[in-house]
């Protein structure tokens, strides 16, 4: 049961855009729609943000978008805002061996 | 208010037992899966176990498998986690987390608890 693949850390300038990256396998990422992504700050518990590849959940702004290429899924924010310095954590369903969730290994986000 | 609200953590020595808790409040707890997520000090998070609505379906991560048992009971409200044979590679932050959809695995984490700390240290 490896872990998803992101980038350790990403940053960007308020405003700008910037993308963050899930590699997984042909098996979970590559397999199934059920990829979502979560947002932590620090001391906090994760909020969903991302689900179904790219639904966000009521509350969420749009300025969150997910999308998915063969075995790697990505997390786009647009206009950057402060607050939206934070990890963000990508998630997979799998069924190989038995049905569990993988998560990725985290994204920090500084915005600069 | 809809939360869930984790308890039982503490301090244990390795090989030891714990019982975790998570109380929920302000939705229908029967109509859905609860997951265990868990968050070692600065690190990543880690997905732990799911259990079904009605408690028929469940599955645990492979590192866990054989030494944690999740289960819930729907009238009080309340999932719990036993853990056995405690390793201080389990020392994290315990998430009881909600799934996004009712009376089905969506294996979306739509609602957390803020977590209760382990700590597995002789």
């Amino acid at each position: 049961q490896s872990a998803l693949t992101q980038p350790a850390s990403v940053s960007g300038s308020p405003g700008q855009s910037i993308s963050i990256s899930c590699t997984g396998s042909s098996g979970d990422v590559g397999a199934y729609y059920f990829v979502s992504w979560y947002q932590q700050h620090p001391g906090k518990a994760p909020k969903l943000i991302i689900y179904d590849v790219s639904n966000r959940p009521s509350g969420v702004s749009d300025r969150f978008s997910g999308s998915k290429s063969g075995n790697t899924a990505s997390l786009t924010i647009s206009g950057l805002q402060a607050e939206d310095e934070a990890d963000y954590y990508c998630s997979s369903y799998t069924s190989t061996s038995t049905p569990h969730s993988l998560f990725g290994g985290g994204t920090q986000l500084t915005v600069l | 208010q809809v939360q869930l609200v984790e308890s039982g953590g503490g301090v244990v020595q390795p090989g030891r037992s714990l019982r975790l808790a998570c109380a929920a409040s302000g939705f229908t707890f029967s109509s859905y899966g609860m997951h265990w997520v868990r968050q070692a000090p600065g690190k990543g998070l880690e997905w732990v176990a799911v259990i079904s609505h009605d408690g028929k379906n469940i599955y645990y991560a492979d590192s866990m498998k054989g030494r944690f048992t999740i289960s819930r009971d729907n009238s009080k409200n309340t999932l719990y986690l036993q853990m056995n044979s405690l390793r201080i590679e389990d020392t994290a932050v315990y998430y009881c987390a909600k799934d996004l959809a009712s009376y089905t695995q969506y294996w979306y984490f739509d609602l957390w608890g803020r977590g209760t700390l382990v700590t597995v240290s002789s």
